[in-house]
């Protein structure tokens, strides 16, 4: 299985801030990282995929990069709305995994 | 627009059964591969399974860690997407999402997510 190696675990942050989440891939996976955004007793959005494309309807202030095993998501100015819980998936091979999940917190 | 919505969760007892339901409404369900996924509660999220469509064989496929004991189908004629849970143990506690594959030939996201049915298993 392809292990997800999400940092940080939790951030602190201010609106406006720039925030960046990293995914580490135990093995190459292309380019086929997903992240989603994820609020307390709701089900996880999608935010981007496929590295760097953003979904219907996401913020241009969302952002994703990398490939090969170092992924990041990019959160450019912070809004209050973004405060949430963000999680990376690779979708390369079954079975799907998961990053741990980075919560994001207001400081 | 796209809906998805799970059904069936509940008390169950640790060694028994359960099946959650996913009504799906709002696109072509025939033409989609759906995929289960659960959440325990304060964890992260884990895959526990998927299903092709009919041009694929319905297909399936699992997580390691279920070891055999769910099974996911479909009924198209109803759009809906099923996960039988069988020998529930204390540790299949959790909310149970079921999502839709996005249409990419590669690598394909999930693009929407039900949202969710709490199992709860617990004597």
């Amino acid at each position: 299985d392809i292990q997800m190696t999400q940092s940080p675990s939790s951030v602190s942050a201010y609106v406006g801030d720039r925030l960046t989440i990293t995914c580490r891939a135990s093995q190459s996976i292309s380019k086929y990282v997903n992240w989603y955004q994820q609020k307390p007793g709701k089900a996880p959005k999608l935010l981007i995929y496929s590295t760097s494309t953003l979904h219907t309807g996401v913020p241009s202030y969302f952002s994703g990069s990398g490939s090969g095993t170092e992924f990041t998501l990019t959160i450019s100015s912070l809004q209050p709305e973004d405060f949430a819980t963000y999680y990376c998936q690779q979708t390369y091979s079954l079975p799907l995994t998961f990053g741990g999940g980075t919560k994001v917190e207001f400081k | 627009e796209v809906h998805l919505v799970e059904s069936g969760g509940g008390l169950v007892q640790p060694g028994g059964s359960r099946t959650l339901s996913c009504a799906a409404s709002g696109f072509t369900f025939s033409g989609a591969a759906m995929h289960w996924v659960r959440q325990a509660s304060g964890k992260g999220l884990e895959w526990v399974g998927r299903i092709r469509t009919s041009s694929n064989n319905y297909a399936t496929a699992y997580g390691a860690s279920l070891q055999g004991r769910f099974t996911i189908s479909r009924d198209d004629s109803t759009n809906t997407v099923y996960l039988q849970m069988n020998s529930l143990k204390p540790e299949d506690t959790a909310v149970y999402y079921c999502a839709r594959l996005h249409r990419l030939p590669r690598g394909a996201p999930l693009d929407h997510w039900g949202p969710g049915t709490l199992v709860t298993v617990s004597s």
